[in-house]
């Protein structure tokens, strides 16, 4: 069975820009969650979306937004880039749409860096 | 909100010997404790869990503790080998919550 994927891997990008991250849930999973973990800090949950729809979000600005797609696919856009956005983004996926009660599994990651 | 406290931030042990990470949490709703491995270059992988149920769970060379009352959860790794070396995130998953690492390194 094949696990969370996510690209691209690495994605650079100047201040100011739009970056779009993708990935792809295990199949099966209805619910994608986003995750960015800056260098040196734990897991900071931006947002997460089941059957198209956002459920919740994290702490973050509107700049950053996503979309799910009927495949269940999922996409992160952030706006207007920022230095400090330079993190690696983690997504992972969930078989249940119960939110912080059911095992996620995450991908490997896309790590943005913003010059 | 919740939050979580982890400690300690870094851990060197002696292949062989124990290691113990604990986690602290807030939120007296929170029901649901896994802990994850993240290796370099990779995405966190789930090693255990805990359901708020259960006071202890054990799978080979690791176990997790679960104290409601105090809310505290703790990872045990015993027998620790060189491939034990990476981050490790606790987690209090009801708000999507999750410790700030622990960096564990394994002296061969």
């Amino acid at each position: 069975e094949a696990g969370v994927t996510q690209s691209p891997t690495h994605l650079i990008k100047t201040r100011g820009q739009q970056a779009t991250l993708r990935c792809s849930p295990i199949s099966g999973h209805t619910s994608v969650y986003w995750y960015q973990q800056a260098l040196g800090l734990g897991l900071q949950f931006l947002l997460w979306y089941d059957e198209g729809e956002e459920r919740n979000r994290g702490n973050f600005p509107p700049r950053f937004s996503g979309r799910q797609f009927p495949n269940y696919s999922s996409e992160l856009n952030v706006n207007a880039l920022e230095l400090e956005d330079s993190a690696l983004y983690l997504c992972a996926s969930t078989l249940m749409a119960t939110m912080g009660t059911d095992t996620q599994y995450f991908g490997p990651g896309t790590r943005l860096t913003v010059l | 909100g919740e939050n979580v406290e982890q400690h300690p931030s870094t851990l060197s042990v002696q292949e062989g010997d124990s290691a113990v990470i604990k986690c602290t949490y807030s939120d007296s709703a929170s029901n649901y404790f896994p802990w994850y491995k993240q290796e370099l270059g990779k995405g966190p992988q789930l090693i255990i869990d805990i359901r708020s149920n259960v006071g202890e769970k054990k799978d080979q060379r690791i176990a997790v503790t679960l104290n409601k009352t105090a809310k505290h959860f703790s990872l045990h790794i015993t027998e620790t080998q060189p491939e034990d070396s990476a981050v490790y995130f606790c987690a209090a998953q009801r708000k999507l919550t999750f410790g700030t690492g622990t960096r564990l390194t394994i002296i061969p």
